[in-house]
């Protein structure tokens, strides 16, 4: 069993939709949760991080999390065309300090 | 905000040659340095983690040899590629974590390599 395991892609939406990314964890005393965007030929940057179950809110992004069924989700409101990337869910190895990371999910927002 | 500089973005060497990789942070003390590759079209890869002044670790299948990791100060971790060679090629990203929660993990800008 992989320790971070992603909803396979490519993931189209078109313009104005709703994006939902779904993200699923196998160490349950993971704490820590990252959402990444990765464009093409760029390193990841942060877009949410979230450690309480529940949501988490910022502008279009929500994420949500759920510890009792190791499940973490994000959500990309009015999606627009610079929001085609690759996102990485990333958790926090329970026992250090290192990332986890799924094999991603690539998101095409038509025009 | 907490920045990561990574030098440089690309470099082209010769099989058999070395190459070094730089990460510094500019406006924190970073901790851990963790160190990752990534191939096309797949996720990032761990492998190694350094802390300041001691000896970084790695995952199971680096070559600690090949891969040589210094983190003498708290802002600037080095990795070097010895006797690189083609599927050596790659796209090198490091990360930095603070002490502090706040920082999170904050990522370099990458390197990508191509040993010709």
């Amino acid at each position: 069993q992989k320790e971070v395991e992603q909803n396979s892609g490519p993931l189209s939406v078109p313009e104005g939709a709703i994006a939902s990314l779904n993200c699923t964890y196998s160490d349950r005393g993971s704490q820590s949760f990252f959402w990444y965007r990765q464009y093409s030929g760029k390193s990841p940057e942060l877009i949410m991080s979230i450690y309480s179950n529940g949501d988490k809110e910022d502008g279009r992004f929500t994420a949500q999390l759920n510890k009792a069924s190791q499940y973490v989700s994000l959500l990309i409101r009015d999606s627009q065309p610079s929001d085609s990337a690759t996102y990485l869910c990333a958790v926090r190895r329970s026992n250090d300090y290192k990332l986890s990371f799924g094999a991603g999910t690539t998101v095409t927002v038509r025009a | 905000g907490a920045v990561v500089s990574q030098h440089p973005s690309r470099v082209i060497c010769k099989s058999g040659t070395s190459v070094k990789i730089e990460c510094r942070s500019l406006d924190f003390q970073a901790t851990t340095m963790f160190w990752y590759r990534q191939f096309p079209k797949q996720s990032l890869m761990l492998m190694a983690t350094s802390n300041e002044g001691s000896k970084a670790t790695y995952e199971q299948g680096v070559e600690k040899d090949k891969f040589l990791i210094n983190h003498a100060s708290l802002t600037l971790s080095t990795l070097t590629v010895t006797s690189a060679h083609p599927e050596d090629s790659s796209f090198y990203i490091c990360s930095a974590r603070a002490g502090q929660a706040s920082y999170g993990y904050t990522f370099g800008s990458g390197t990508r390599l191509t040993v010709v």
